[in-house]
Protein backbone atom coordinates (compact mmCIF):
# COMPACT_ATOMS: atom_id res chain seq x y z
CA UNK A 1 0.00 0.00 0.00
CA UNK A 2 1.26 3.83 -0.92
CA UNK A 3 0.36 4.74 2.34
CA UNK A 4 -1.49 8.23 3.00
CA UNK A 5 -1.16 10.03 0.22
CA UNK A 6 -1.49 14.25 0.95
CA UNK A 7 -1.49 16.69 -1.90
CA UNK A 8 -0.34 19.17 -2.41
CA UNK A 9 3.24 18.81 -0.24
CA UNK A 10 3.95 22.78 -0.68
CA UNK A 11 1.54 25.24 -0.95
CA UNK A 12 1.90 28.87 -1.15
CA UNK A 13 -0.65 31.45 -1.15
CA UNK A 14 -1.75 34.76 -0.29
CA UNK A 15 -3.62 36.20 2.20
CA UNK A 16 -7.76 35.78 1.36
CA UNK A 17 -7.39 33.03 -0.97
CA UNK A 18 -9.10 29.44 -1.09
CA UNK A 19 -6.72 26.58 -0.03
CA UNK A 20 -7.54 23.12 -0.27
CA UNK A 21 -5.87 20.65 1.07
CA UNK A 22 -6.05 17.27 -0.37
CA UNK A 23 -6.10 13.73 1.41
CA UNK A 24 -5.91 10.09 0.20
CA UNK A 25 -6.47 7.42 3.23
CA UNK A 26 -5.26 3.95 3.05
CA UNK A 27 -7.36 1.65 1.60
CA UNK A 28 -10.04 -0.32 4.27
CA UNK A 29 -9.28 2.05 6.58
CA UNK A 30 -12.50 3.62 8.42
CA UNK A 31 -11.43 6.23 10.24
CA UNK A 32 -9.71 10.04 8.85
CA UNK A 33 -8.17 12.51 10.98
CA UNK A 34 -6.74 15.97 10.21
CA UNK A 35 -4.14 17.15 12.51
CA UNK A 36 -2.11 20.56 12.84
CA UNK A 37 1.46 21.30 13.35
CA UNK A 38 2.94 24.72 14.29
CA UNK A 39 5.93 25.52 16.66
CA UNK A 40 3.75 27.09 19.31
CA UNK A 41 0.64 24.55 19.47
CA UNK A 42 2.33 21.43 18.43
CA UNK A 43 0.23 18.95 17.16
CA UNK A 44 -3.82 19.73 16.97
CA UNK A 45 -6.47 17.84 16.03
CA UNK A 46 -9.06 19.41 13.83
CA UNK A 47 -11.56 17.17 12.89
CA UNK A 48 -11.47 12.87 12.23
CA UNK A 49 -14.24 11.12 10.63
CA UNK A 50 -14.99 7.85 11.46
CA UNK A 51 -16.80 6.08 7.91
CA UNK A 52 -17.38 8.80 5.82
CA UNK A 53 -19.00 10.83 8.90
CA UNK A 54 -17.65 14.08 10.69
CA UNK A 55 -17.54 12.87 14.09
CA UNK A 56 -15.97 15.72 15.97
CA UNK A 57 -15.01 18.86 14.70
CA UNK A 58 -14.48 20.74 18.06
CA UNK A 59 -10.64 21.29 17.14
CA UNK A 60 -11.85 23.13 14.01
CA UNK A 61 -10.56 26.92 14.56
CA UNK A 62 -12.93 28.80 12.92
CA UNK A 63 -15.84 28.77 10.36
CA UNK A 64 -12.93 29.83 7.57
CA UNK A 65 -12.23 26.00 8.05
CA UNK A 66 -14.46 23.10 6.12
CA UNK A 67 -13.61 19.63 6.25
CA UNK A 68 -14.96 16.82 3.68
CA UNK A 69 -14.97 13.31 2.96
CA UNK A 70 -17.38 12.53 0.12
CA UNK A 71 -15.74 8.64 0.01
CA UNK A 72 -14.07 6.26 1.75
CA UNK A 73 -10.42 7.34 -0.58
CA UNK A 74 -10.58 11.06 -0.39
CA UNK A 75 -11.11 14.30 2.09
CA UNK A 76 -10.25 17.71 1.92
CA UNK A 77 -9.62 20.32 4.48
CA UNK A 78 -10.57 23.82 2.81
CA UNK A 79 -9.18 27.32 4.23
CA UNK A 80 -12.03 30.04 3.21
CA UNK A 81 -10.20 32.93 3.51
CA UNK A 82 -6.76 32.06 4.35
CA UNK A 83 -5.17 34.24 6.83
CA UNK A 84 -1.29 34.17 7.78
CA UNK A 85 -1.79 32.36 10.98
CA UNK A 86 -2.85 29.58 9.54
CA UNK A 87 0.81 29.22 8.47
CA UNK A 88 1.51 25.32 9.42
CA UNK A 89 2.54 21.79 8.33
CA UNK A 90 -1.07 19.90 7.80
CA UNK A 91 -1.07 16.26 8.19
CA UNK A 92 -3.62 13.84 7.20
CA UNK A 93 -4.15 10.42 9.07
CA UNK A 94 -6.19 7.29 9.16
CA UNK A 95 -7.11 4.24 11.27
CA UNK A 96 -8.99 1.18 10.99
CA UNK A 97 -10.87 -0.64 14.51
CA UNK A 98 -11.38 1.25 17.47
CA UNK A 99 -7.51 0.86 18.91
CA UNK A 100 -6.28 4.62 17.62
CA UNK A 101 -3.50 3.34 15.90
CA UNK A 102 -2.92 6.08 13.37
CA UNK A 103 -0.95 6.41 9.68
CA UNK A 104 0.29 9.94 9.13
CA UNK A 105 0.77 11.02 5.33
CA UNK A 106 3.87 13.00 4.90
CA UNK A 107 2.05 16.42 5.40
CA UNK A 108 1.00 19.55 3.49
CA UNK A 109 3.50 22.67 4.52
CA UNK A 110 0.95 25.97 4.20
CA UNK A 111 1.92 29.50 3.71
CA UNK A 112 0.17 32.44 3.32
CA UNK A 113 2.46 35.30 2.53
CA UNK B 1 -10.45 15.31 30.37
CA UNK B 2 -7.53 13.20 28.61
CA UNK B 3 -4.21 14.69 28.67
CA UNK B 4 -0.26 13.59 27.65
CA UNK B 5 2.59 15.54 29.23
CA UNK B 6 6.04 15.22 27.66
CA UNK B 7 8.38 16.09 30.72
CA UNK B 8 11.24 17.15 28.57
CA UNK B 9 10.90 19.42 25.41
CA UNK B 10 14.89 18.77 24.56
CA UNK B 11 16.85 15.94 25.76
CA UNK B 12 20.81 15.76 24.25
CA UNK B 13 22.58 12.97 24.35
CA UNK B 14 26.05 11.42 23.07
CA UNK B 15 25.95 8.94 20.59
CA UNK B 16 26.08 5.06 22.15
CA UNK B 17 24.79 6.80 25.15
CA UNK B 18 21.15 5.49 26.60
CA UNK B 19 18.28 7.50 26.59
CA UNK B 20 14.86 8.13 28.21
CA UNK B 21 12.40 10.08 27.15
CA UNK B 22 9.53 10.44 29.57
CA UNK B 23 5.87 10.41 29.30
CA UNK B 24 2.76 10.27 31.64
CA UNK B 25 -1.18 10.54 30.67
CA UNK B 26 -4.20 11.22 32.59
CA UNK B 27 -7.48 9.49 31.51
CA UNK B 28 -10.06 7.81 33.90
CA UNK B 29 -10.51 5.48 31.44
CA UNK B 30 -8.25 2.57 29.60
CA UNK B 31 -6.09 3.79 27.36
CA UNK B 32 -4.42 2.66 24.72
CA UNK B 33 -0.55 4.56 24.31
CA UNK B 34 1.75 5.17 21.24
CA UNK B 35 4.88 6.68 20.22
CA UNK B 36 5.53 8.10 17.21
CA UNK B 37 8.77 9.76 15.52
CA UNK B 38 8.70 12.39 13.46
CA UNK B 39 11.91 12.85 10.95
CA UNK B 40 12.72 16.63 10.01
CA UNK B 41 10.08 17.34 6.76
CA UNK B 42 8.58 13.76 7.28
CA UNK B 43 5.15 12.75 8.69
CA UNK B 44 5.01 11.17 11.61
CA UNK B 45 5.97 6.96 11.81
CA UNK B 46 4.53 4.94 14.49
CA UNK B 47 7.27 3.70 16.87
CA UNK B 48 5.58 1.26 19.36
CA UNK B 49 2.22 0.24 21.17
CA UNK B 50 0.60 -0.70 23.98
CA UNK B 51 -2.51 -1.94 23.86
CA UNK B 52 -2.73 -4.65 26.17
CA UNK B 53 -1.03 -7.80 27.38
CA UNK B 54 3.02 -7.28 28.59
CA UNK B 55 3.86 -3.68 29.99
CA UNK B 56 6.98 -3.71 28.09
CA UNK B 57 6.74 -3.17 24.45
CA UNK B 58 9.32 -3.54 21.66
CA UNK B 59 9.55 -1.42 19.30
CA UNK B 60 11.49 -0.57 15.84
CA UNK B 61 15.05 0.66 15.84
CA UNK B 62 15.46 -1.15 19.11
CA UNK B 63 13.23 1.35 21.41
CA UNK B 64 10.90 0.13 23.99
CA UNK B 65 8.70 1.43 26.25
CA UNK B 66 7.03 0.49 29.77
CA UNK B 67 3.07 1.54 30.95
CA UNK B 68 3.21 1.65 34.20
CA UNK B 69 -0.61 2.16 35.72
CA UNK B 70 0.13 2.98 38.70
CA UNK B 71 2.19 6.13 38.04
CA UNK B 72 0.30 6.81 34.36
CA UNK B 73 3.64 6.52 32.33
CA UNK B 74 5.01 5.27 29.10
CA UNK B 75 8.41 6.27 29.03
CA UNK B 76 10.58 4.93 25.87
CA UNK B 77 14.46 3.86 26.58
CA UNK B 78 16.70 2.63 23.97
CA UNK B 79 20.29 1.31 25.39
CA UNK B 80 22.24 2.96 23.21
CA UNK B 81 21.57 6.07 20.52
CA UNK B 82 23.24 6.73 17.10
CA UNK B 83 23.05 9.98 15.16
CA UNK B 84 20.16 8.84 13.00
CA UNK B 85 17.61 9.15 16.13
CA UNK B 86 17.62 12.21 15.93
CA UNK B 87 14.52 13.33 15.74
CA UNK B 88 11.24 14.28 17.28
CA UNK B 89 9.20 11.99 19.37
CA UNK B 90 5.58 12.19 20.18
CA UNK B 91 3.98 10.04 23.02
CA UNK B 92 0.15 9.90 22.53
CA UNK B 93 -2.91 8.32 24.30
CA UNK B 94 -5.86 6.97 21.93
CA UNK B 95 -9.13 7.30 23.87
CA UNK B 96 -12.45 6.35 23.82
CA UNK B 97 -14.60 9.10 22.85
CA UNK B 98 -18.16 7.88 22.87
CA UNK B 99 -17.47 4.81 20.55
CA UNK B 100 -14.59 6.42 18.72
CA UNK B 101 -11.33 6.58 19.84
CA UNK B 102 -9.05 9.46 19.05
CA UNK B 103 -5.16 10.18 19.16
CA UNK B 104 -4.32 13.04 21.83
CA UNK B 105 -0.08 13.61 21.20
CA UNK B 106 2.14 15.19 23.99
CA UNK B 107 4.19 18.17 23.04
CA UNK B 108 6.86 16.24 21.55
CA UNK B 109 10.31 16.03 22.65
CA UNK B 110 13.74 16.89 20.31
CA UNK B 111 16.39 14.22 20.89
CA UNK B 112 19.39 15.68 19.63
CA UNK B 113 22.34 12.76 19.30
CA UNK B 114 25.76 14.18 19.21
CA UNK B 115 29.04 12.54 18.27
Amino acid sequence: DAGVIQSPRHEVTEMGQEVTLRCKPISGHNSLFWYRQTMMRGLELLIYFNNNVPIDDSGMPEDRFSAKMPNASFSTLKIQPSEPRDSAVYFCASSLGDRGEAFFGQGTRLTVV
Amino acid sequence: AQSVTQLDSQVPVFEEAPVELRCNYSSSVSVYLFWYVQYPNQGLQLLLKYLSGSTLVKGINGFEAEFNKSQTSFHLRKPSVHISDTAEYFCAVSVDSGGYNKLIFGAGTRLAVHP
